[in-house]
């Protein structure tokens, strides 16, 4: 089945260790997007590709970077996590930004410990 | 600037009884989409329904069923003979002309036997 794929589901570190969080799909979508979401909060959208063109949200904090190597595979890299870091990550694909087919597709998420 | 309101935060029923989730969102975009997914404890976010600003008509899948009104611009989702497994945090969310999503709060649905 064509999906979205989260690795790991869970991934606990230490304050300041770097941490890389990895996206995957099999949709063949141009578009690819990372949200965080804290515990009872709304998923908050940290940036997305569309193709190679990486767009960054006014506010998301430069702690937080993206790569996107091929249209397969994204990943989240955070540079120095805090305690306030801890949250679920959520990968989704789109396969347009705008339009009938910009319905975004989630991954199962990450949930992320920082110790 | 775009806003989606879930006023309820949580809501309890029994098994077997209707429920509806209530979505209310301001725009100033003519064009816009409408969104609903689930979030079951797992974590992952389901889609469900996709409704654009000019498509009014209700729809129906299986047991849920949505409906859209702009005069109140309110767009309700009702599970009809809810089932344990529909327990999940429900997210409204409306993407605009910026095309990016904004979700309301979401709503915890809890349904015990």
């Amino acid at each position: 089945d064509a999906m979205v794929i989260q690795n790991p589901r869970y991934q606990v570190t230490q304050f300041g260790k770097p941490v890389t969080l990895s996206c995957s799909q099999t949709l063949n979508h141009n578009v690819m997007y990372w949200y965080q979401q804290k515990s009872s909060q709304a998923p908050k959208l940290l940036f997305h590709y569309y193709d190679k063109d990486f767009n960054n949200e006014a506010d998301t904090p430069d702690n937080f970077q993206s790569r996107r190597p091929n249209t397969s595979f994204c990943f989240l890299d955070i540079r120095s996590p805090g305690l306030g870091d801890a949250a679920m990550y959520l990968c989704a694909t789109s396969r347009d930004l705008a339009g009938p087919t910009d319905t975004q597709y989630f991954g199962p998420g990450t949930r992320l410990t920082v110790l | 600037a775009q806003k989606v309101t879930q006023a309820q935060t949580e809501i309890s029923v029994v098994e077997k009884e209707d429920v509806t989730l209530d979505c209310v969102y301001e725009t100033r975009d003519t064009t816009y989409y409408l969104f609903w997914y689930k979030q079951p404890p797992s974590g992952e976010l389901v889609f469900l329904i996709r409704r654009n600003s000019f498509d009014e008509q209700n729809e129906i899948s299986g047991r849920y069923s949505w409906n859209f009104q702009k005069s109140t611009s309110s767009f309700n989702f009702t599970i009809t003979a809810s089932q344990v497994v529909d327990s999940a945090v429900y997210f409204c969310a409306l993407e605009g002309g910026g095309n990016k999503l904004t979700f309301g709060t979401g709503t915890q649905l809890k349904v015990e036997l």
